[in-house]
């Protein structure tokens, strides 16, 4: 079945950049779907990211944008998040999902928690 | 931004009864709704789909319903696996796709 794993560091200091890799395995990327990230703060809600189709074309969350950059790599099955000048704010669960255009999220990855802190 | 809007925000339910949640857009959505369930320390699954359709393994007292601006998750009797904290999701209109701020499902 299809599979999705985040990966990447816990803990990240304030003004530094979180980067996420998310690995796909049942699927291959290439074929169809969009694949994106959500976080949630603790005790709060679900906020949607960004998210990249399979041949790269990308959309962000207006309140995020400036500070976003999703990429795709094709060749590992997976792809990745880049969120610039962290803060204490940033600090959340991160999901990476599985989603078609006009589609719910149907697959999503265990989620792996990020800290900002120094 | 399509702002969605659930209520309550906390509901009380004995094991057995029915459920109702509500979900409200700021604009007509059709029924590009999906709605999750997240039990605790866990990742959120799909429940439904086109604000209706259950995704493939939810039991049949799920249901949903509505359409435009207005929908209602039902749960028909509550199981003790169900108590949860449910989301609603549109994708009719994106980016940004947008969530509801969630309902916990809690034991009266």
């Amino acid at each position: 079945q299809v599979q999705l794993q985040e990966s990447g560091p816990g803990l990240v200091q304030p003004s530094e950049t979180l980067s996420l890799t998310c690995v796909v395995s049942g699927y291959s990327i290439s074929n169809d779907y969009y694949w994106g990230w959500i976080r949630q703060p603790p005790g709060e809600g679900l906020e949607w990211i960004g998210s990249i189709s399979h041949s790269g074309s990308t959309y962000y969350n207006p309140s995020l944008k400036s500070r976003v950059t999703n990429s795709i790599d094709t060749s590992k099955n997976q792809f990745s998040l880049k969120l610039t000048s962290v803060t204490a704010a940033d600090t959340a669960v991160y999901y990476c999902v599985r989603h078609l255009s006009w589609g719910a999220c149907d697959i999503w990855g265990q989620g792996t928690m990020v800290t900002v802190s120094s | 931004e399509v702002v969605m809007t659930q209520s309550p925000a906390t509901l009380s339910v004995s094991p057995g009864e029915r459920a109702t949640l509500s979900c409200r857009a700021s604009q007509s959505i059709s029924t590009n709704l999906a709605w999750y369930q997240q039990k605790p320390g866990q990742a959120p699954s799909l429940l439904i789909y086109g604000a209706s359709t259950r995704a493939t393994g939810i039991p049949a007292r799920f249901s949903g319903s509505g359409s435009g601006t207005e929908f209602t998750l039902t749960i028909s009797s509550l199981q003790s696996e169900d108590f949860a904290v449910y989301y609603c999701q549109q994708y009719n209109n994106w980016p940004p796709l947008t969530f509801g701020g969630g309902t916990k499902v809690e034991i009266k």
